[in-house]
């Protein structure tokens, strides 16, 4: 089966740089993505490794470890409509074709 | 404007009846999926469709069914709801490569009482 774990909640001061990681077991591994959801509204993609190492974009940099099963999703600057839900999800490709599975999200709150 | 269209965006339903979300898209995705999302438990898929003619089971299935008579529509049916079926119900379209992200619809709220 999959499995993926991520933090319920994190709290953050705006301006500063704030990581949420995300650890995953599966088999069929093809792919992380992140996205982003704000309350009532649906998820946004933010990122995707497939590869190990860091995939930088503006103020949001996503990083990935296969072998440890393990990423983690970078904001730096923080704003306060960063204040959202983070979603880590895997791909994986087996028998059935592309699955996708996502973690419960982490909810991170950006304070003044 | 290219997307994905949920129906209905809100619905009150009785418990025992039967129920049809659909979930249209226009950007010729091949693979579609339907998604719940409650407090505490994040996305969890229900079920999926990789391309036109085919579904899968995904992680809570059970209680729900769905087709895939042409790549555009995949509506996702309650036979009998139950108040567990309560949730927000998200429809997701892809396209085939590993590297495509999904794109969701708006979601349909969906409460059985």
């Amino acid at each position: 089966g999959q499995n993926i774990d991520q933090p319920t909640e994190m709290t953050a001061t705006e301006g500063a740089i704030v990581q949420i990681n995300c650890t995953y077991q599966t088999s069929g591994f093809n792919g992380l993505f992140w996205y982003q959801q704000h309350a009532g509204e649906a998820p946004t993609f933010l990122s995707y490794n497939v590869l190990d190492g860091l995939e930088e974009k503006g103020r949001f940099s996503s990083f990935l470890s296969r072998s440890k099963g393990y990423s983690y999703l970078l904001l730096k600057e923080l704003q306060m409509k960063d204040s959202a839900s983070y979603l880590c999800a895997v791909r994986s490709f087996n028998t059935g074709g592309f699955k996708t599975i996502f973690g419960a999200g982490t909810r991170l709150f950006v304070k003044a | 404007i290219a997307g994905i269209t949920q129906a209905p965006t809100s619905q009150i339903l009785a418990a025992g009846r039967r129920m049809t979300l659909r979930c249209t898209q226009d950007m010729r995705h091949n693979a579609m999926y339907w998604y719940r999302q409650d407090l505490g438990l994040g996305l969890r898929l229900i079920h999926y469709s990789n391309t036109a003619g085919t579904t899968g089971k995904g992680e809570v299935p059970d209680g729900y069914s769905v087709s895939r008579a042409n790549t555009d529509d995949f509506p996702l049916t309650l036979a009998s709801a139950v108040p567990s079926q309560t949730s927000v119900y998200f429809c997701a379209s892809s396209e085939d490569r590993g590297s495509s992200p999904l794109h969701f619809g708006n979601g349909t709220r969906l409460t059985v009482t």
